[in-house]
C-alpha cells in the first residue's frame, strides 16, 4: 500500500464550487505539505503543517484553506473554485527527525480542472 | 529573493552520460535536493547534498558547491526509463522549506 495517498485522483468541477482534496499518510510523519504544479512554473507551496496544531501559509495560499484533522490527514479546500486553480496538486510529508535531511515524500497527485 | 535556475529541456542517447545543472540563490540555504518526476506522476527523491562535493548513488551522482550556488545531477549509462523531468530544490530557512526549480525535461533516445 502507498505511504501517501490522495483522493480524488482526478476531479472536474465548475467555477464557484467548493472542492476538498484529501491527503492521508501512513508514514507517521508530523510534517505535511500541499503544493500545486503548473506547466513551466514548477512546484509551488500552498500550505504546510508541522503538527496538528500548526498551520502555515506558503507562497500561494490565497483562495485556499486547509485542515489538519489528525497527524495522518491534511485536507486542502478551494472555497470557490476558479479556472486558474486548474493544476496538478501534490501532498507531501516529511520527518525532520529521520536522519538529517527532512526529505519530503510525495503522494500520487490530484489533477483538478475548473471549468 | 529566492531563485532556482535549471535548463528546460535536454536530450541524450541511451547508454550516454548527461549532466543537468542547477544554480540557486536563496537566503538561509541548508541543502540541495534532486527529485525525478515521470509525466503525470509524483516526484520521487533521488539525492540530497548538504556539504560540498560529489555524492554517488549507483548510476546517479549529485554535486554541490555552496560557494558558487551550483549543483549538478549526473546520470550515467542512460536508459530509456530515465526519460523524465528532474527537479532541483533548495532547502532553506529555519523551517527547511523547499524552493523548486521549474524542472529539466530529459528525453533519452535509442
Amino acid at each position: 500500500d502507498a505511504d501517501v495517498t490522495q483522493t480524488p485522483r482526478n476531479r472536474i468541477t465548475k467555477t464557484g464550487k467548493r472542492i476538498m482534496l484529501e491527503c492521508s499518510q501512513t508514514k507517521g510523519h508530523d510534517r505535511m505539505y500541499w503544493y500545486r504544479q503548473d506547466p513551466g512554473l514548477g512546484l509551488r507551496l500552498i500550505y504546510y503543517s508541522f503538527d496538528v496544531k500548526d498551520i502555515n501559509k506558503g507562497e500561494i495560499s490565497d483562495g485556499y484553506s486547509v485542515s489538519r484533522q489528525a497527524q495522518a490527514k491534511f485536507s486542502l479546500s478551494l472555497e470557490s473554485a476558479i479556472p486558474n486553480q486548474t493544476a496538478l496538486y501534490f501532498c507531501a510529508t516529511s520527518d525532520p527527525l529521520s536522519g538529517s535531511t527532512d526529505t519530503q515524500y510525495f503522494g500520487p497527485g490530484t489533477r483538478l480542472t475548473v471549468l | 529573493g529566492q531563485n532556482i535556475d535549471q535548463p528546460t529541456e535536454m536530450t541524450a542517447t541511451e547508454g550516454a552520460i548527461v549532466q543537468i545543472n542547477c544554480t540557486y540563490q536563496t537566503s538561509g540555504f541548508n541543502g540541495l535536493f534532486w527529485y525525478q518526476q515521470h509525466a503525470g506522476e509524483a516526484p520521487t527523491f533521488l539525492s540530497y547534498n548538504v556539504l560540498d562535493g560529489l555524492e554517488e548513488k549507483g548510476r546517479f551522482s549529485s554535486f554541490l558547491s555552496r560557494s558558487k550556488g551550483y549543483s549538478y545531477l549526473l546520470l550515467k549509462e542512460l536508459q530509456m526509463k530515465d526519460s523524465a523531468s528532474y527537479l532541483c530544490a533548495a532547502q532553506a530557512g529555519r523551517t527547511d522549506k523547499l524552493i523548486f526549480g521549474t524542472g529539466t525535461r530529459l528525453q533519452v533516445f535509442p
